[in-house]
């Protein structure tokens, strides 16, 4: 149990595209769910806290205008990468946990890596 | 300011040895402390959680270490096998008992047959 998707994969696109990254909570509903960036040899970097039904709550640094987070559903949260360029390629990966309460294990997805040229 | 560190970049150890990894953090308060398992190109998957008012958990053959006043966790493979090869990360809460988490910067521990 206790499972998330993230979709897709893996992209690559050009410079000044925008980007939604997908993450789905398969087996459970998630009111909160986290995003995540990493870049390569690094450690998860937390960027936002994303709140079903109300507005994310972003880390300090993070544009919330570059990265937009939609939690319309309880199953589903998205991450838009707004007219992305090359320096935000990078590994971007999601969590959500079932009770939504502290004290407990996060659950990720398998991340998606994105690729801007 | 606020720091988790992981005080091994990268940890080899030969085959049957215990590994131990360390987790040190700065200027927080957790509740809680976690440790989880990352493979290139995937997401990291939970292994353990340590409250504030435990000393140890054990699962199989891991054993974590929790000491508040050290401020430090330590998390032991025993019998390790290179199956183990990965990347080790601690995490713990910011906002303590809130369900956010941050981690620290990673262990990249190798065990050689």
């Amino acid at each position: 149990g206790a499972v998330v998707s993230q979709h897709p994969s893996w992209v690559i696109c050009k410079s000044g595209t925008s980007v939604k990254i997908e993450c789905r909570s398969l087996d459970f509903q998630a009111t909160t769910m986290f995003w995540y960036r990493q870049f390569p040899k690094q450690s998860l970097m937390l960027m936002a806290t994303s709140n079903e039904g109300s507005k994310a709550t972003y880390e300090q640094g993070v544009e919330k205008d570059k990265f937009l987070i939609n939690h319309a559903s309880l199953t589903l949260s998205t991450l838009t990468v707004t007219s992305a360029h090359p320096e935000d390629s990078s590994f971007y990966i999601c969590s959500a946990s079932p009770t939504g309460t502290g004290n407990q294990p996060q659950h990720f997805g398998d991340g998606t890596r994105l690729s801007i040229l | 300011s606020q720091k988790i560190e992981q005080n091994s970049e990268a940890l080899n150890i030969q085959e049957g040895k215990t590994a131990t990894l360390t987790c040190n953090y700065t200027n927080y308060s957790p509740a809680y402390l976690q440790w989880y398992r990352q493979d290139p190109g995937r997401g990291p998957v939970f292994l353990l959680l340590i409250r504030e008012n435990e000393k140890e958990k054990r699962k199989e053959r891991l054993k974590v270490t929790f000491d508040t006043t050290l401020k430090q966790s330590l998390f032991h493979i025993t019998a390790s096998q290179p199956a183990d090869s990965a990347t080790y990360l601690c995490a713990l809460d910011p906002l303590s008992s809130a369900s956010k988490i941050i981690f620290g910067s990673g262990t990249r521990l190798s065990i050689r047959p």
